[in-house]
Formats: structure tokens, C-alpha cells, sequence
């Protein structure tokens, strides 16, 4: 399985809600990612996990919480987002956390297909 | 802070052509990754280039990094339009045990007959 997969696909919710965006892999990878996608930019690095602690967190609001429950599973809980919050929400994961000088090979991100949120 | 730069943002090219992207980074990083993305899609790993006067190729891409200039070009020789999507740099900012990713702005090709 060479796959990272992020459910829901799409989701529409209110200023008042609490949801979450789940992803999950099954290739050894010792490291998760979330990234924030606008439309037309670039991903933006939001958490890393490495060895399921949290090794990045790139000064995201509260209203965003990271939760990596075992090494395969990586959940992002969403409460009181802000319409400006909708944009593309990518899931990756690695066999590492990526490094400069490391000798342990490439340790390319694969993505996952992303869950789109649109807050109301 | 890393900052990854790249050009064209957009390039329309004709199918048959070749062309150069280029992705410029201001800190010393060795490890430089290509990714593509279709409209609405995620990204797909295209090439990761480890040290300096690396080369990559696969089919009608071709991939170099220059660490000392702190440059990597994506060379399209003979575009097809299924070749069409944007193209995203990403590096490495180092100093720390867990690196972040830093994608370039992109850039979007557009392949036409």
C-alpha cells in the first residue's frame, strides 16, 4: 500500500461547528504532515508529527488541533474555524521527518488527495 | 527564513516545444524536491535531487540542482498537453532536527496545440 488517505473529500461547515479530517497511511512512514492549500498557492506547512509527537507546530490557531493517535493515523479537529479557514487540506507523510545532511535517503512526501473545506 | 522563488509563475507553451523552469532558494539546503499538481488534485512526487550537479530524467522532464548557485531547473523538452499542470519546487530549510518543507509559489504550464 503506497497511499495516503484523507477522508472526508469535501466538507461544508458553520462557524459553530466541531469536525475533524482524518488520514491515514500504511507504509512504515515515522513522519505526518498537514499543509493548508489556497487556491493558486503553494501548500503551507501547518503540524509535523515525527514518531507521533508533534516536532512542528507552525504557529497555527487553536481553532486547529492536531492529534496523531498511532503511527498510522494522523487527525486534524477543527472547532470555530473562520470562512478564510476554507482551502485544501493535505494530508502527507514520510519515512522520516525531512533533513538536511541526513544519509537516510530521499524521503520524499507522498500526499494524500486532500479534503476540502468550506467554511460557512 | 528560507525563501523559494520560482519562474515563469505561468508559462503557456506549444505542444513541440521545450522550455525551462527555475527555482531559486536563499539558504543552504541539499536536498530539492519537484512535485506536480493537476487542478483540484494533490501532489505527485516528480523527482528529489540530494546533491549538488544532480540530474534527473524521466520521460520528457529533466530535473538539475546547483547547491552553490542555489538553483533548479526543470527542463520540458517537447511538451504534450498532457504535460499541463502546476509545477511546485519544494526545500529544505536546515538547522534543525525536523526540517520544514518550503514549497515554491509554482508554476503553471499550460501545454497547447
Amino acid at each position: 500500500d503506497t497511499e495516503v488517505t484523507q477522508t472526508p473529500k469535501h466538507l461544508v461547515m458553520g462557524m459553530t461547528n466541531k469536525k475533524s479530517l482524518k488520514c491515514e497511511q500504511h507504509m512504515g512512514h515515522r513522519a505526518m504532515y498537514w499543509y493548508k492549500q489556497k487556491a493558486k498557492k503553494p501548500p503551507e506547512l501547518m503540524f509535523v508529527y515525527s514518531y507521533e509527537k508533534l516536532s512542528i507546530n507552525e504557529s497555527v490557531p487553536s481553532r486547529f488541533s492536531p492529534e496523531c493517535p498511532n503511527s498510522s493515523l494522523l487527525n486534524l479537529h477543527l472547532h470555530a474555524l473562520q470562512p478564510e479557514d476554507s482551502a485544501l487540506y493535505l494530508c502527507a507523510s514520510s519515512q522520516d521527518a525531512p533533513q538536511t545532511g541526513a544519509t537516510t535517503g530521499a524521503n520524499v512526501l507522498t500526499f494524500g488527495a486532500g479534503s476540502r473545506l468550506t467554511v460557512l | 527564513e528560507l525563501k523559494v522563488e520560482q519562474n515563469p509563475l505561468f508559462l503557456s507553451m506549444q505542444e513541440g516545444k521545450n522550455y525551462t523552469i527555475y527555482c531559486n532558494y536563499s539558504t543552504t539546503s541539499d536536498r530539492l524536491y519537484w512535485y506536480r499538481q493537476d487542478p483540484g488534485k494533490s501532489l505527485e512526487s516528480l523527482f528529489v535531487l540530494l546533491s549538488n550537479g544532480a540530474v534527473k530524467q524521466e520521460g520528457r522532464l529533466m530535473a538539475s540542482l546547483d547547491t552553490k548557485a542555489r538553483l533548479s531547473t526543470l527542463h520540458i523538452t517537447a511538451a504534450v498537453h498532457d504535460l499541463s499542470a502546476t509545477y511546485f519546487c519544494a526545500v529544505v530549510a536546515g538547522g534543525t532536527s525536523y526540517g520544514k518543507l518550503t514549497f515554491g509559489q509554482g508554476t503553471i504550464l499550460t501545454v497547447h496545440p
